[in-house]
């Protein structure tokens, strides 16, 4: 058990639809990043924040979105879900920034867009 | 272009054998850090071993060890002693130094130990 949760760990909707996926980083991590696992794309980054502040965005689509709160958790929201958007989502989190700090991956958010 | 590079999709290893797992990088920062991780079927990614681009010695960890070439580029995962429960995908991951701190992967491994 890395620490950091995942909810929920299953997720499907329809195309058009809106979810939001919920990450609550280990205790006392400031820095949340968030991944999309998909079979074509593999592993890739979507976006960094680091106490509240969005810190880095990589491959993120404009119909996604993410934030963190005061008490660390982040939310990554998806919108107008389309069937490429079908992948497993996973939260990390890390105490600080910098190379060589682990980031501890939560369990993923499996979606499926029907 | 590729930040890290793994060339093998595949691999088979029986069990309490060895197994090693390519991974090559691409970067021009001199201050980064390499890390593997295993996905089992179950979907969670475990950290397993880092190495940092200073370090002089090769990371071990338990029967994980990491093969660090650094005029080469490489940094191989040696599996020593092979078990069922090895069986899984392995990722290569790097973060450089200058930006965002992001773990960049390549495309993983999958190993299968055989009874």
């Amino acid at each position: 058990d890395s620490g950091v949760t995942q909810t929920p760990k299953h997720l499907i909707t329809a195309t058009g639809q809106r979810v939001t996926l919920r990450c609550s980083p280990r205790s006392g991590d400031l820095s949340v990043y968030w991944y999309q696992q998909s079979l074509d794309q593999g592993l890739q980054f979507l976006i960094q924040y680091y106490n509240g502040e969005e810190r880095a965005k990589g491959n993120i689509l404009e119909r996604f979105s993410a934030q963190q709160f005061p008490d660390l958790h982040s939310e990554l929201n998806l919108s107008s879900l389309e069937l490429g958007d079908s992948a497993l989502y996973f939260c990390a989190s890390s105490a600080r920034q910098g190379v060589g700090n682990e980031q501890f991956f939560g369990p993923g958010t499996r979606l499926t867009v029907l | 272009a590729q930040k890290i590079t793994q060339t093998q999709p595949g691999m088979f290893v029986q069990e309490k054998e060895a197994v090693t797992l390519d991974c090559t990088y691409d970067t021009s920062d001199p201050s980064y850090g390499l890390f593997w991780y295993k996905q089992p079927s179950s979907g969670e990614m475990i950290f397993l071993i880092y190495q940092g681009s200073y370090d002089q010695q090769n990371a071990t960890e338990g029967r994980y060890s990491l093969n660090f070439q650094k005029a080469r580029k490489s940094a191989n995962l040696v599996i020593s002693a092979s078990q069922l429960g090895d069986s899984a995908m392995y990722f290569c991951a790097m973060r450089e130094g200058q930006g965002d701190y992001k773990l960049s992967f390549g495309a993983g491994t999958t190993v299968t130990v055989r009874a």
